[in-house]
């Protein structure tokens, strides 16, 4: 099993531009999510998803789209970008999303928007 | 406001040495609350889950203790090791779905 995938590495944008993270998983997992972190901060929610075709709003959604067609992928879409938006991104997955189920975390997506 | 705190924001001990982190939490209502391991540049590894009737959980040289009353938690790390060098995220586990992320400890672990 890979986990939880995610791609690119690392990414430059610039103000205005629009991009997709992509996000999989290879464990079968109903339970996507997205967060973002920044320094100083802990973890937060973006969007989350509890299974294909099924996708909702997390703490800070604004100016980021999700979609699931597949249990296996979800792309997080930056609309626009803003300064505001310059972060460090992690996709997670677990089995349901039952709060005592383990949070698997892919390695991250580093994103500076100049 | 649901919060959790932890101190200290970073640390720095001899390698051999033990060392305990601290968290401090403010959620209602309480699911679970849980340890997690972040090395630089990778993504966050769940160490230990305890429920609200749970005092003590250890994974290997990780022991992590809960106090409902005072919602405290402690994570004790045992004979540290040069790969303990990491940050350490509490998070709280509130209702469905919700996850309260504290800002974690980074501990610098020297040779």
């Amino acid at each position: 099993n890979a986990g939880v995938t995610q791609t690119p590495k690392f990414q430059v944008l610039k103000t205005g531009q629009s991009m997709t993270l992509q996000c999989a998983q290879d464990m079968n997992h109903e339970y996507m999510s997205w967060y973002r972190q920044d320094p100083g901060m802990g973890l937060r929610l973006i969007h989350y998803s509890v299974g294909a075709g099924i996708t909702d709003q997390g703490e800070v959604p604004n100016g980021y789209n999700v979609s699931r067609s597949t249990t296996e992928d979800f792309p997080l879409r930056l609309l626009s970008a803003a300064p505001s938006q310059t972060s460090v991104y992690f996709c997670a997955s677990s089995y349901s999303s039952s709060t005592s189920e383990t949070q698997y975390f892919g390695p991250g997506t580093r994103l500076l928007v100049l | 406001k649901n919060q959790v705190e932890q101190s200290p924001q970073s640390l720095i001990i001899l390698e051999g040495k033990n060392c305990t982190l601290q968290c401090n939490y403010t959620v209602s209502p309480f699911s679970n609350l849980r340890w997690y391991k972040q090395d630089t540049g990778r993504g966050p590894v769940s160490l230990t889950i305890m429920t609200f009737s749970e005092n003590t959980k250890s994974n290997g040289r990780y022991t992590a203790t809960l106090d409902a009353d005072t919602k405290q938690s402690s994570l004790h790390i045992t004979a540290s090791q040069l790969s303990d060098s990491a940050s350490y995220i509490c998070v709280v586990s509130s209702g469905t779905y919700k996850y309260i992320f504290g800002t974690g400890t980074r501990l610098k672990v020297l040779a």
